[in-house]
């Protein structure tokens, strides 16, 4: 059972103009949602997290939006850059006694092109 | 320099051995984690630890095992009884929930 999903293995974006990835989840006791970038035979880097009392979270060219009711979180990044270019993953934990547990999506392969 | 620390960077072992997998961490991080990243694949969740001496299954834990007996070190073992263990294994750790996790470098095991 995926519990954190993103339905698109890829996207193909024009430099300058804005990314929007997309990550739903299904356990509604998840409490913490991150966003990783990660390039082949590399560990993944941490970009930007949302706890879910906030619906937006923003630094620099990276904002997080999550809407608790559809259960859908978002990454936008504006502007596209080449250096962008990479597999983004989202992730997700919840409280409680499976507190520690991070559960990560299939991953969006993002091309962004000159 | 703190960081996590994964050993060796590529592993080979021929089909029935058993192999464990380094993971050192100098971050003072209560949790840590073990994935498995497969072509095309998501991070898959093998194994956690929130504290020392105390650890749960993730949802593909089959075939292997862990321990913690320390809190910067969180070794894994893959056993012969995993079926298909070549794969890339990425090691995680992070202060306590509601922190993002930091990730080491990941080791490429392939089973001959």
């Amino acid at each position: 059972d995926q519990q954190v999903k993103q339905n698109s293995p890829s996207l193909s974006v024009q430099e300058g103009r804005i990314s929007i990835l997309n990550c739903d989840y299904t356990n509604s006791m998840f409490d913490y949602f991150l966003w990783y970038k990660k390039y082949p035979a590399e560990g993944p880097t941490f970009l930007i997290s949302i706890s879910s009392i906030k619906d937006k979270n923003e630094d620099g060219r990276f904002t997080v939006f999550l809407n608790k009711s559809a259960k859908h979180l978002s990454l936008h990044i504006v502007p596209s850059q080449p250096g962008d270019s990479a597999v983004y993953f989202c992730a997700a934990s919840e409280l409680g006694n499976q507190g520690g547990k991070l559960i990560f999506g299939q991953g969006t392969e993002l091309s962004v092109k000159p | 320099d703190g960081g996590i620390t994964q050993s060796p960077k590529y592993l080979f072992r021929k089909e029935g051995q058993n192999v464990t997998l380094s993971c050192e961490q100098n971050l003072n991080h209560d949790a840590m984690y073990w994935y498995r990243q497969d072509p095309g694949q998501g991070l898959r969740l093998i194994y956690y630890s929130q504290i020392v001496n105390d650890f749960q299954k993730g949802d593909i834990a089959e075939g292997y095992s862990v321990s913690r007996e320390k809190k910067e070190s969180f070794p894994l073992t893959v056993t012969s009884a995993q079926k298909n263990p070549t794969a890339f294994y990425l090691c995680a750790s992070r202060y306590w929930m509601n922190t993002e996790a930091f990730f080491g470098q990941g080791t490429r095991l392939t089973v001959v």
